[in-house]
């Protein structure tokens, strides 16, 4: 079965500290797609960052980071001098690759409520 | 559209109610997925669809959900004879096809039964 697990329910920081929001993922398929998206206070769910399971390499956009390690099932997502901003409940989210009838369903995980205090 | 859209975006009916939830993809998208989101947790997959075609609707909770894509662009999720369990966002995501897997969010509809 595929599972995401974001340990953080809420984390709290002050503005321009660097957090590290965790995501660890479960899943039988060899070939899998991992996500981050970002539900601000408005509530709309915007994509971040879309990674496939053959591609290990970290990523930089910005103020954003992400880290993806295979070997601990885990893709964790960086930000560096937070700003008020990036106030937001953060998912993780993981897919498979279609195989012909199986579904491109996202499973998320249960979201970390980063609040970044002034 | 340049977006996914999703109509209406606050819904407040009483039990016992029918309501119809509308989504319109970005426009060349081919696949269309449901989720239902309650508070607090992450969305849960409903239902998708490859055009007009509904291959997988194994989220749907109970035979009081339904979907439908005739025309394979705008999609509607009904709920029949609402209970306040069904309470929750429901949002409708598009990608432009199976292989791409990337899915952009319409802005939920949130339901809330009385």
């Amino acid at each position: 079965a595929q599972k995401v697990t974001q340990a953080q329910t809420e984390i709290s920081v002050v503005e321009k500290e660097d957090v590290t929001l965790d995501c660890v993922y479960e899943t039988r398929d060899t070939t899998y797609y991992l996500f981050w998206y970002k539900q601000p206070p408005s509530g709309e769910l915007v994509f971040l960052i879309r990674r496939n399971s053959f591609d290990e390499q970290n990523e930089i956009s910005g103020r954003y980071s992400w880290n993806f390690q295979k070997s601990t099932s885990s893709f964790n997502f960086t930000i560096t001098a937070s700003q008020v901003v990036d106030s937001a409940v953060y998912f993780c989210a993981l897919s498979g690759l279609n195989y012909g009838g199986a579904t491109n369903k996202l499973i998320f995980g249960t979201g970390t409520l980063l609040a970044v205090q002034p | 559209g340049a977006g996914v859209s999703q109509s209406p975006r606050y819904k407040v009916t009483k039990r016992g109610q029918d309501v119809t939830l509308r989504c319109d993809p970005i426009s060349s998208h081919a696949t269309l997925y449901w989720y239902q989101q309650a508070l607090g947790q992450g969305p849960e997959f409903l239902t998708y669809f490859n055009y007009e075609a509904q291959p997988d609707k194994s989220g749907l909770p109970s035979d009081r959900f339904s979907a439908e894509r005739p025309e394979g662009s705008i999609s509607t999720l009904t709920i029949q004879r609402t209970e306040q369990r069904d309470s929750a966002m429901y949002r409708c995501a598009s990608s432009l096809g199976l292989a791409q897997e990337t899915q952009y969010f319409g802005p939920g509809t949130r339901l809330l039964v009385l």
